[in-house]
């Protein structure tokens, strides 16, 4: 049970360039979730899909886009990549407020 | 101020050892409460919910406090293997599935 995949895992970006993050989960979850974490920020929320062909911004939107593709892919698009968006990128779903799955992360470096 | 806040740490404490977290919520709507564990460069995991009168799973014990809007997480006998940071996570009513997280206390259990 692959649970929630999201590739790639690493990556360093030149600023200015762009690119796309992706999520999918195999569990049927209707909710998913991009955040990021920061040191000594906790994880902060960016985008939420509550169900399929939904999203909404989180706490930190700016400088991010996201597809709701189908029910299992949820993806995060950095458009202009800049020094600030280094950060580790969780994507996560649920089917409610109890048991939120994570994806493994992606380690983001801005150059 | 920040929704949820915790204290950094780190807590280093002996193997054996009792240890005790705490957390403090500002929103007085939240309405379910968990603690989640995560290793150094992983994804975050739940460790357990937060019930009002309080819980236990193991040594982890679990309470809650909603007139002074704190939570608190007991880890008895400690082991090394529970060497992680622990985030306090809250849910809000009317933000739907929607977590929002501290940033964490980081224990170190040393033999």
């Amino acid at each position: 049970n692959a649970g929630v995949t999201q590739t790639p895992k690493f990556q360093v970006l030149k600023t200015g360039q762009s690119m796309t993050l992706q999520c999918a989960q195999d569990m049927n979850h209707n909710s998913m979730y991009w955040y990021r974490q920061d040191p000594g920020m906790g994880l902060r929320l960016i985008y939420y899909s509550a169900s399929e062909g939904t999203t909404d911004k989180g706490e930190v939107p700016n400088g991010y886009n996201v597809s709701r593709l189908n029910k299992r892919e949820f993806s995060l698009r950095l458009e202009s990549a800049a020094p600030s968006q280094t950060s580790v990128y969780f994507c996560a779903s649920s089917e409610s407020a109890v048991g939120y799955t994570f994806g493994s992360g992606t380690r983001l470096t801005v150059v | 101020r920040k929704e949820v806040e915790q204290d950094p740490g780190p807590f280093n404490v002996p193997e054996g050892a009792t240890v005790a977290f705490n957390c403090t919520y500002s929103n007085s709507a939240s309405q379910s409460f968990f603690w989640y564990r995560q290793d150094c460069r992983k994804e975050p995991k739940l460790l357990m919910s937060v019930y009002s009168s309080g819980n236990e799973d193991g040594r982890f014990t679990a309470q809650l406090n909603r007139a002074s809007q704190y939570i608190s997480l007991l880890i008895r006998d400690s082991k090394l293997s529970d060497s992680a940071t622990y985030l306090c996570v809250v849910n809000k009513w009317g933000a739907g599935n929607m977590l929002t997280f501290g940033g964490g206390t980081r224990l170190m259990v040393k033999p």
